[in-house]
């Protein structure tokens, strides 16, 4: 029973191509949230939901568009890759109720080639 | 902005301790946690502290002041196995941001 599941795991793609990379949560958190962690291993906050509303988008090319169907799920689609979009990417979920710990994905190695 | 510093690298034998430092410049800041990433894997979370003061969690510890805008991480009786990459993460008070710090990696040698 994993409690936050992302697919695929790994994804390689050509420039130019759209790519989605899914996220659910079976924890029953209020709040997910995507990250993007570079080669330096920085972790960028991306997007953040709250109970299906935005409720943070940072300085995230407009390419990048999280889509959720429900609380329970986050999915990020990315329009026209870049080169520089390769990165890992981590899906997240916490429980604003509690705000103690955020459950990470096991993550998405994605390389535009 | 929005921002954590903490140091880049730190090394230590193990049987040690290592102090992980933390400062932070937030808005809305509510509490501070800390997690834990091993080369290839995703950040697992170690320790929470909304209030000043010191929560002790086995061999690691976590200590915040929130009128220093400081926190650091204790690691006790270092082991091989906790050489990882630590980052500090801030997060406000409607707990929809957590932001985290670049991260500190720890080589523990023998």
């Amino acid at each position: 029973d994993t409690a936050v599941s992302q697919t695929p795991k790994y994804l390689v793609t050509q420039m130019g191509n759209d790519k989605s990379i899914k996220c659910e949560q079976n924890l029953g958190h209020d709040t997910m949230y995507w990250y993007k962690q570079d080669s330096k291993k920085f972790l960028k906050i991306m997007f953040s939901y709250n109970n299906k509303e935005l409720i943070i988008n940072e300085t995230v090319p407009n390419r990048f568009s999280p889509k959720s169907p429900d609380k329970a799920h986050l999915n990020l689609h990315i329009n026209s890759l870049e080169l520089g979009d390769s990165a890992v990417y981590f899906c997240a979920s916490s429980d604003t109720r509690t705000q103690t710990e955020a459950f990470f994905g096991q993550g998405t190695r994605l390389t535009v080639v | 902005g929005q921002s954590l510093e903490q140091p880049s690298e730190v090394t230590a034998v193990e049987g040690a301790i290592v102090q992980i430092n933390c400062t932070y410049q937030t808005s809305g800041f509510y509490g501070l946690s800390w997690y834990q990433q091993h080369d290839g894997g995703a950040p697992t979370f170690l320790s929470y502290n909304a209030l000043d003061g010191l929560e002790e969690t086995g061999r690691f510890s976590s200590f915040l002041s929130r009128s220093d805008s400081y926190g650091y991480l204790l690691l006790q009786e270092l082991q091989m196995k906790d050489s990882a990459s630590y980052f500090c993460a801030a997060d406000n008070q409607a707990g929809t941001a957590l932001i985290f710090g670049k991260g500190t990696t720890l080589s523990v040698s023998s």
